[in-house]
């Protein structure tokens, strides 16, 4: 039973670069969640995709995008990157939004480096 | 919004010896709480949950409590072996559409045989 994948697993970008990351739940999953973690911190949340919309969203500015779609999968943009996105970005999912639905189970990740 | 703190920052302990990490949250709304366990360059680990209606949960060496009037819950484990060292995050939510996990600064805990 595969887990939440994500790709690539490394990324090195320059500053003003556009970057897009990509998730696939776990089957049968229809929530995606997004979050960064920064070297030495607890992960951060950026947004929260269920049945295709944007159903939650984090304090980070514009320049981050995310979309879902109809298999679940989600794609997340960062656009201009900055020195300070350098991070590894998480996605997790969860079966679905209301009772009995908390769990959330994180992929590997993806290690963002902006030089 | 919501804000999780976590203690100790670093935890040290003897092979066998129980370990007890802690976190507060500010919303007394929050009514969802996991701990997960990252190891160095691996993924969180949902370990274990507890949820508002329950004030204690245990699964084989891992417990965790859960005080809501205090707004504080705890992760507990027995008998620690090594492979229990990793990093332990813990994390309030609410039980709501587009609700994030908010999460503790972490808990880094080495166990030494």
């Amino acid at each position: 039973d595969a887990g939440v994948t994500q790709s690539p697993t490394h990324l090195i970008k320059t500053r003003g670069q556009h970057v897009t990351l990509r998730c696939s739940p776990i089957s049968g999953h229809k929530s995606v969640s997004w979050y960064q973690q920064v070297l030495g911190q607890g992960p951060q949340f950026i947004f929260q995709y269920y049945e295709k919309e944007e159903r939650g969203r984090g304090n980070f500015p514009d320049r981050f995008s995310a979309r879902q779609f109809p298999n679940y999968s989600s794609e997340l943009n960062v656009n201009a990157l900055l020195l300070g996105d350098s991070a590894l970005y998480l996605c997790a999912s969860s079966a679905r939004q209301g009772l009995s639905s908390y769990e959330q189970y994180f992929g590997p990740g993806t290690r963002l480096t902006v030089t | 919004g919501e804000n999780v703190e976590q203690h100790p920052s670093t935890l040290s302990v003897q092979e066998g010896d129980s370990a007890v990490i802690k976190c507060t949250y500010s919303d007394s709304a929050s009514n969802y709480f996991p701990w997960y366990k990252q190891e160095l360059g691996k993924r969180p680990q949902l370990i274990i949950d507890i949820r508002s209606n329950v004030g204690e949960k245990k699964d084989q060496r891992i417990a965790v409590t859960l005080n809501k009037t205090a707004k504080h819950f705890s992760l507990h484990i027995t008998e620690t072996q090594p492979e229990d060292s990793a990093v332990y995050f813990c994390a309030a939510s609410l039980n709501q559409a587009g609700t994030a996990l908010i999460f503790g600064k972490g808990t880094t805990l080495s166990v030494s045989s």
